[in-house]
């Protein structure tokens, strides 16, 4: 049973770039979380998904920084026109299920890290 | 405004002793709290959690203290190896997981042999 993949693992990313970070939830799991660390830092929450919609958006900067979790494929998390404050490390997370449910874990991948030159 | 504190940064302990790592929160609507284990360059792992309706939960080498009163949890770790030197994190919900989970910025515990 494969766990949270996510790729890729490292990312450089000249300023002004796009960056594209991607997201397989673990089999069974229709929920996933997306959170940024920056250095000496805590995991920050940014978005919460499930199939086709987005649940919770309240941690995700407002501008450049957008989310997808379509029907068929990967979570993409994308951040347009990155800046050097950008540069961390972005990890992504599953649970089996999540509103309706009560008490699930959230299971997490080994991250991307990305760092904006 | 930190609702997770975890105010130790480090903590050394020797091989085969007890771990006792703490946090704190400040908002009563937290009800599901998570203790995550991270090394370098690695994800998060889960450990262990605990709902507000319990004041204590064991797996194995790892039990959890909710003190609701005091807005205090604790990790405890008996005995601790080698392998148990890693960050860890506390976590907290207001939806029994279901939502963006709060974290504490980590406590680094290094098991001296």
């Amino acid at each position: 049973n494969a766990g949270v993949m996510q790729n890729p693992r490292h990312l450089v990313r000249r300023r002004g770039q796009e960056a594209r970070l991607r997201c397989s939830p673990m089999k069974g799991h229709s929920h996933v979380y997306w959170y940024r660390q920056l250095p000496e830092e805590g995991l920050k929450f940014m978005v919460y998904l499930q199939k086709e919609n987005i649940i919770d958006e309240s941690g995700m900067p407002k501008e450049r920084f957008s989310a997808e979790f379509p029907k068929e494929g990967p979570s993409i998390l994308r951040i347009q026109q990155v800046v050097r404050g950008d540069s961390a490390a972005y990890f992504c997370a599953s649970s089996p299920t999540g509103t309706s449910g009560w008490g699930y874990e959230q299971y997490f991948g080994p991250g991307t890290r990305l760092t904006v030159t | 405004d930190q609702q997770v504190k975890q105010n130790s940064p480090s903590l050394s302990v020797q091989e085969g002793r007890i771990s006792i790592l703490n946090c704190d929160y400040t908002n009563s609507m937290f009800d599901y709290f998570l203790w995550y284990k991270k090394y370098p360059a690695e994800g998060p792992t889960f450990l262990i959690s605990i709902s507000s309706i319990k004041d204590k939960n064991e797996d194995g080498r790892f039990t959890v203290f909710l003190n609701k009163s005091a807005k205090h949890l604790s990790l405890h770790i008996v005995p601790s190896q080698p392998g148990d030197s890693a960050v860890y994190f506390c976590a907290a919900s207001a939806r029994g997981g279901a939502d963006g989970l709060t974290f504490g910025k980590g406590t680094h515990l290094i098991i001296q042999p």
